[in-house]
């Protein structure tokens, strides 16, 4: 089975502190690593698709890397504001499958 | 450009019975996905369908099924409801050849109830 995982579970920062998470995943079968905004009451919001190890993807204050070999990707926040509180999700596409980490929380403070 | 539709936003059901959800993709997305999710399992894949065909499934039993229509509408259905059946159903669609290296752009989902 495989297996993705994200750290931490759950966040809380001040507005204007910049933040990271983790996104963990198998090393073999790589074909892509999705990232994911979902707010509460709202449907998932894409943020990034990445594909080749060594990826880096920004939108805003928002950017992503990407390591295949090792397995894991990360998610910076910079500056980071209330608007921004959401669990973010990793998906990791192998072959012909999704598998979805359990998500990040955060929870940004004026 | 109109999002991503599914019908109904909510469903209430008893063990036993069979429901039909059904998902309106963005107008032009040929790929449409469905996802479950439960607080205990997060969010979890059900298949993928590609111009009328399942190209993708996920680890579900034979209870759950989709199809696509020509018009890419697509619809899941679950038979035998169980009461562990009771989550969100989302469904996704893009708009190239696969889900895979491309957005997904997700609709709003359905809330079932298995009572």
């Amino acid at each position: 089975i495989l297996n993705v995982e994200q750290s931490p579970q759950s966040l809380h920062v001040q507005e204007g502190d910049s933040t990271n998470f983790t996104c963990s995943f198998p090393s073999s079968n790589f074909y892509a690593l999705h990232w994911y905004r979902w707010e509460t009451a709202k449907s998932p919001e894409a943020l990034f698709v990445m594909t080749l190890n060594g990826d880096e993807k920004k939108k805003g204050r928002i950017s992503a890397t990407l390591n295949t070999k090792e397995g894991y990707s990360y998610l910076y926040i910079k500056g980071s504001q209330p608007e921004d509180s959401a669990t973010y999700l990793c998906a990791f596409n192998y072959g012909q499958n999704f598998v979805f980490g359990p998500g990040t929380r955060l929870s940004v403070l004026p | 450009k109109a999002g991503v539709t599914q019908t109904p936003r909510y469903l209430i059901k008893t063990r036993g019975q069979q429901v039909t959800l059904s998902c309106s993709p963005i107008s032009g997305h040929r790929s449409v996905s469905w996802y479950q999710q439960t607080p205990g399992q997060g969010l979890q894949f059900l298949f993928e369908y590609f111009s009328e065909t399942q190209r993708n499934k996920g680890n579900f039993p034979g209870r759950f099924s989709g199809r696509q229509f020509s018009n890419s509408r697509s619809e899941m259905n679950v038979s035998t409801l169980e009461l562990g059946d009771s989550a969100l159903y989302l469904c996704a669609s893009s708009g190239a050849g696969g889900t895979s290296v491309h957005e997904q752009f997700f609709g709003p989902g359905t809330r079932l109830t298995v009572l």
